[in-house]
This record gives C-alpha cells, structure tokens and sequence, in this order.
C-alpha cells in the first residue's frame, strides 16, 4: 500500500523567510500528487495539483511543487512567507487510477511577524 | 459554484448512542469520500461512494458505515459510539469515478464529533 511522509510535523519562521515542505511516498507506479492547506479553524483547500506534464507545478498564493519522480518527491515551495501563511499543509498521493488518496501527516507552519 | 457542505457541523454524543452525518457534494460531482482527521492519525480514507454505491473502504470496523442518495448526498452513521470516535469527519466530492475526475477532491468544512 502506498504511504506519504512528511519530514517535518511543525517548522516556525519569520516573515519573508523562503519555505520547502517535504513530501515522499512509497508507490512505484503513475501517481497524481496534492498539497491541500487547513488554515486554522477552515476547512482543506487545495493548494496545487500535479497529474502528468512540467513537473514544477504552480498553485495559489505564490505556492509551487516541484516533483522529482526519481527520488518520489514533491516538495512544496514559497519564496517568501506571510504570516498569512500560518496554517497546516499536508500532501496527498493517489495512484493514477487508485482508490483512495492517501494523506502525510502533515506540517504546522507557524510564521512570526 | 457553492461548495461542499456538511451538517452538523458540531455534535456532542455519549458512548454507546449513534450518530449521523450529511454531506452535499458540489453540484455535478457524483462521488463523495469520506474521512476522519484525528491528532493522533491524521487523515484517513473512510469510503467512497458512486451512483448509490460503495466503491471503496478503508481499515474501520463494521459501526462505520454510509450511503449515497440518487441525488449524490451522501450520509455517514456510527453506531455504538466509543471515546475513540472523537474526530473531525470530512467529506469530499469529486466529478466522477475513476482517474484525474476522482483523484481531485474537494472538501467540506468537517463535522466536529465529540463522544463524550
């Protein structure tokens, strides 16, 4: 069965800071990749999506991913933080034509103004 | 586009009673999931339904179980609560049942399930 790992359960920085969120799963064949953000108290919304094609893939509020089929990743990625950005992010694997997307445990993004 | 609702979204229980859920998917999606976001595990697959039926289902005993209504809402009920049943249960729509019209789920604000 396939499994996502998330590196890290909570990270805090500064405003401004440049983000990388790791993301690895275990499946070997085509998968479509998620970032899903919870901002506190709202509900999951997707951040960005990759199904087949350029592998770095841009999502809403300045958020992008990068998949590297090689090392089965798909980290996400901002430049620069905003305190805005203070929620929980999780990334999502499903197999092309699978049955059920599996979820990382998720990262606590906490940004200080 | 309204999206994803669900209701309750608060529900306090005691061990032993039963509860039921519903989602309202978004209009034109046929298939809804449905999981349970826990501090200790995180997100978990439920199941799936499509056109009335159950497709797939995850690692839950019996006392979880749902169904899907020819106008694509869907329900949820737990019978015999535990303490463990405490979560968040969300619901997600997505347009069809297989592939990338599947694999792109959206998600509903969550019913919060206290079992007290």
């Amino acid at each position: 069965a396939q499994s996502v790992s998330q590196h890290n359960h909570h990270v805090i920085l500064s405003e401004a800071a440049s983000l990388e969120l790791g993301c690895n799963y275990s499946y070997g064949g085509t998968v479509n990749l998620f970032w899903y953000v919870q901002y506190p108290g709202q509900h999951l919304q997707l951040l960005l999506k990759y199904f087949s094609g350029d592998p770095l893939v841009k999502g809403i509020k300045g958020f992008e991913a990068e998949f590297i089929k090689s090392k089965f990743s798909f980290n996400l990625r901002k430049p620069s933080v905003q305190w805005s950005d203070t929620a929980e992010y999780f990334c999502a694997v499903i197999p092309e034509y699978g049955n059920k997307l599996v979820f990382g445990a998720g990262t606590i993004l906490r940004v200080k103004s | 586009k309204a999206g994803v609702t669900q209701t309750p979204r608060y529900l306090i229980k005691t061990r032993g009673q039963q509860v039921t859920l519903s989602c309202s998917p978004i209009s034109g999606h046929r298939s809804v999931s449905w999981y349970q976001q826990t501090p200790g595990q995180g997100l978990q697959f439920l199941f799936e339904y499509f056109s009335e039926t159950q497709r797939n289902k995850g690692n839950f005993p019996g006392r979880f179980s749902g169904r899907q209504f020819s106008n694509s809402r869907s329900e949820m009920n737990v019978s015999t609560l535990e303490l463990g049943d405490s979560a968040l249960y969300l619901c997600a729509s997505s347009l069809g049942s297989s592939g990338r019209a599947y694999n792109e789920q959206f998600f509903g604000p969550g019913t919060r399930l206290t079992v007290l």
